[in-house]
């Protein structure tokens, strides 16, 4: 069975700039995740779909972070513009039922 | 804001001892707990599960549940280099699929 695939798996942009990861869940995985890993830090919630649908936005800096699901499969997570805290590992995770399966991470470094 | 505490260590045992990492959680409804194990680089993988109070073991590891107290633990025995990795207790919340993460207890075994 193919695991979570992200991509790009590093990116170094300058602040003020901005970037876009890209998410494929695992086939049949409704539920699908995005979390900001902070160096030194455990993984952070920034949003949670139920197929195409928002569940929890909660934690998004919606000033400068957006995320999107189109046809509840793939996923996109965008940040414009970035800011120096921003520099991460972006975290993408897809469950069947409460249990996650994580992707490889996207690193991002903001110059 | 739902919260789950770790020590964050580092945790320190020889090679072939017993490592004892602990976790405690805010949400008193929370029925679902999760021990990630994560390589230093790599993106966090499910080791164990637990629902229900009591103890679930799994080779050598046991995941200990006492919801009276909030806590939970992970016993990991003859512990291996191998093992040297940071692990994060997770905590699904009440009638949600949101993952709360703590920040992690890195484990060093030592040879």
């Amino acid at each position: 069975e193919a695991g979570v695939a992200q991509s790009p798996r590093y990116k170094i942009i300058e602040k003020r700039q901005s970037v876009a990861f890209w998410c494929n869940p695992i086939s049949g995985h409704a539920t699908l995740y995005w979390y900001q890993q902070i160096l030194g830090q455990g993984p952070k919630l920034l949003i949670q779909f139920q197929n195409n649908g928002v569940v929890d936005d909660s934690q998004l800096p919606k000033d400068r972070f957006s995320a999107e699901r189109l046809k509840g499969v793939d996923s996109t997570l965008k940040i414009q513009p970035a800011k120096l805290e921003d520099s991460a590992v972006y975290l993408c995770a897809s469950s069947p039922t409460g249990e996650l399966f994580f992707g490889e991470g996207s690193r991002l470094t903001v110059l | 804001q739902k919260e789950v505490e770790q020590n964050s260590g580092p945790l320190s045992v020889p090679e072939g001892a017993i490592a004892s990492l602990n976790c405690t959680y805010s949400d008193r409804g929370s029925q679902s707990f999760f021990w990630y194990r994560q390589y230093s680089g790599k993106s966090p993988e499910l080791i164990m599960s637990i629902y229900s109070n009591g103890d679930k073991e799994d080779g050598r590891f046991t995941a200990q549940l006492n919801k009276a107290s909030q806590y939970v633990s992970l016993l990991i025995r003859d512990s291996q280099p191998s093992d040297s990795a940071t692990y994060l207790c997770a905590v699904l919340g009440a009638g949600s699929y949101q993952l709360t993460f703590g920040k992690g207890t890195k484990l060093s075994v030592i040879p």
